[in-house]
C-alpha cells in the first residue's frame, strides 16, 4: 500500500522567494508520482507527473520536482514565488506498471501563502 | 478546454437523508473517480468505475455508498443514509487511460450534513 506524507501544512514565502514544497511517498512498487494544484473554489490540477525516465520533471507555471528514490521523495519546487502561485498543493502516489493498483493516493496538502 | 463538472457546489442536507452528488466527466474519458476531503484532511480515495462497473474501491466506500452512470453523460455518488461524518468536499475526476495518466478533477461538492 502506498502512502504519502507532506511536511506543513502551511509554507509562507515572500513574492520572488524560492517555494519548496515536501513530499515524502512510501511505496512497495516503483511508484508514479504527481503533484496537483487547488486554486480557490477550483478542481484539482496536474501541475506535473513522474512516471519513467528523466527523475527531474518540469511542469506548469515554472514548477518542477525531482524523484529521489534513495529518500523516497518528490519535493517541488519553484525558483521565484508569484502571488498567483497562492493554493492548496497536493502530492499523490500511484502504483506503477508492476503494481496491482493505478489509483493515485493523495497527501493531506500544503497551503502555499505567498507575501508581497 | 475540455473539464469535468460537478452540481451542486454546496449541498446542505438533514442527518439521515439521500443525497445524489452529480458529475459530468470529459466527454471521451473511460475511468471515472469519486474521491472526499473531510476539511483539514487528505483527499481519499472512494471508488473507481469503468465499462459501467465498479473497478475498486476503499474502506470507506460501504453499503451506504452507490455509483452509476444512468445515461452516458452523468457519474452519480448516492449516499443512502447521510452521516455527520459525511460532510466533506467530493470530488469526481475522469481519466482517458489507466496507467500513469492525468486524472481531471471536477471543482467539488461540499456536503454539509447537519
Amino acid at each position: 500500500a502506498q502512502s504519502v506524507t507532506q511536511l506543513g501544512s502551511h509554507v509562507s514565502v515572500s513574492e520572488g522567494a524560492l517555494v519548496l514544497l515536501r513530499c515524502n511517498y512510501s511505496s512497495s512498487v516503483p511508484p508514479y508520482l504527481f503533484w496537483y494544484v487547488q486554486y480557490p473554489n477550483q478542481g484539482l490540477q496536474l501541475l506535473l507527473k513522474y512516471t519513467t525516465g528523466a527523475t527531474l520533471v518540469k511542469g506548469i507555471n515554472g514548477f518542477e520536482a525531482e524523484f529521489k528514490k534513495s529518500e523516497t521523495s518528490f519535493h517541488l519546487t519553484k525558483p521565484s514565488a508569484h502571488m498567483s502561485d497562492a493554493a492548496e498543493y497536493f502530492c499523490a502516489v500511484s502504483d506503477g506498471p508492476s503494481g496491482g493498483s493505478y489509483i493515485p493516493t493523495f497527501g493531506r496538502g500544503t497551503s502555499l501563502i505567498v507575501h508581497p | 478546454e475540455p473539464e469535468v463538472t460537478q452540481t451542486p457546489s454546496h449541498q446542505v442536507t438533514q442527518m439521515g437523508q439521500e443525497v445524489i452528488l452529480r458529475c459530468v466527466p470529459i466527454s471521451n474519458h473511460l475511468y471515472f473517480y469519486w474521491y472526499r476531503q473531510i476539511l483539514g484532511q487528505k483527499v481519499e480515495f472512494l471508488v473507481s468505475f469503468y465499462n459501467n462497473e465498479i473497478s475498486e474501491k476503499s474502506e470507506i466506500f460501504d453499503d451506504q455508498f452507490s455509483v452509476e452512470r444512468p445515461d452516458g453523460s452523468n457519474f452519480t455518488l448516492k449516499i443512502r443514509s447521510t452521516k455527520l461524518e459525511d460532510s466533506a468536499m467530493y470530488f469526481c475526476a475522469s481519466s482517458a487511460e489507466r496507467m500513469g495518466t492525468e486524472a481531471f478533477f471536477g471543482q467539488g461538492t461540499r456536503l454539509t450534513v447537519v
